[in-house]
């Protein structure tokens, strides 16, 4: 397995495009995470999918965001109408699950979106 | 979610150890102490994770304390490699992690 893996790494877009990333997780992961990451901060978590059921959204997500898992393997998050605030790192990450125990993240290299 | 408090820099010597301290006194009985670091321009690399013993892998070792208020991330021999952000979150098994501003350490040759 070569971990987490995001595509693009680089999008360029005008302001008012819409834009979608792609993230892989590891194959045996069935949770899945976003997180966006602006300069000099830590990731700011967006949403979080437990095989395709999106289990969590922060309020950070507004309406022009949405995220899909639709058969529980990769994923896809969707910027409507993009503004330049929208410019940022988004970052993918992927974990098993299973109680009792807690488990660590695989982060993919990110794709870094900027609006023009 | 647990608030945290970390220095917001240190410093350290190439081969020598260092100690990056973790405040979260409202950690809940049951959240995971996790740590991670962050390279210029990656995404996030998890380092360690524990509950209430101390833990080691081959990267770290963590050392919590005894009331959970608190912990420790040791590096045992800093090299530049080591420079990065380090994260510090306690999580609670149904939810995500919560990223602070985390402790950006600077390993001097």
């Amino acid at each position: 397995d070569t971990g987490v893996s995001q595509d693009p790494r680089h999008k360029i877009t005008k302001r008012g495009q819409n834009v979608t990333f792609r993230c892989d997780p590891i194959s045996e992961h069935n949770r899945l995470y976003w997180y966006r990451q602006t300069l000099g901060q830590g990731p700011e978590f967006l949403t979080y999918f437990q095989n395709e059921a999106q289990l969590e959204k922060s309020r950070l997500l507004s309406d022009r965001f949405s995220a899909e898992r639709p058969k529980g393997s990769f994923s896809t998050l969707e910027i409507q109408r993009t503004e330049q605030g929208d410019s940022a790192m988004y970052l993918c990450a992927s974990s098993p699950w299973g109680q009792p125990l807690d488990h660590g993240y695989t982060f993919g290299s990110g794709t870094r979106l900027t609006v023009v | 979610d647990a608030k945290t408090t970390q220095p917001n820099s240190m410093e350290s010597n190439e081969e020598e150890p260092v100690h990056l301290p973790c405040n979260h006194s409202t950690i809940s009985g049951t959240d995971y102490i996790h740590w991670y670091r962050q390279l210029p321009s990656q995404g996030p690399e998890y380092v360690i994770h524990g509950l209430t013993s101390n833990v080691n892998n081959r990267m770290a070792s963590l050392a919590i304390a005894e009331d959970r208020k608190s912990s420790t991330l040791i590096l045992h021999r800093a090299t530049l490699r080591d420079a990065a952000v380090y994260y510090c979150m306690p999580k609670a098994g149904r939810r995500a992690l919560t990223f602070g501003s985390g402790t950006r350490l600077q390993v001097q040759p």
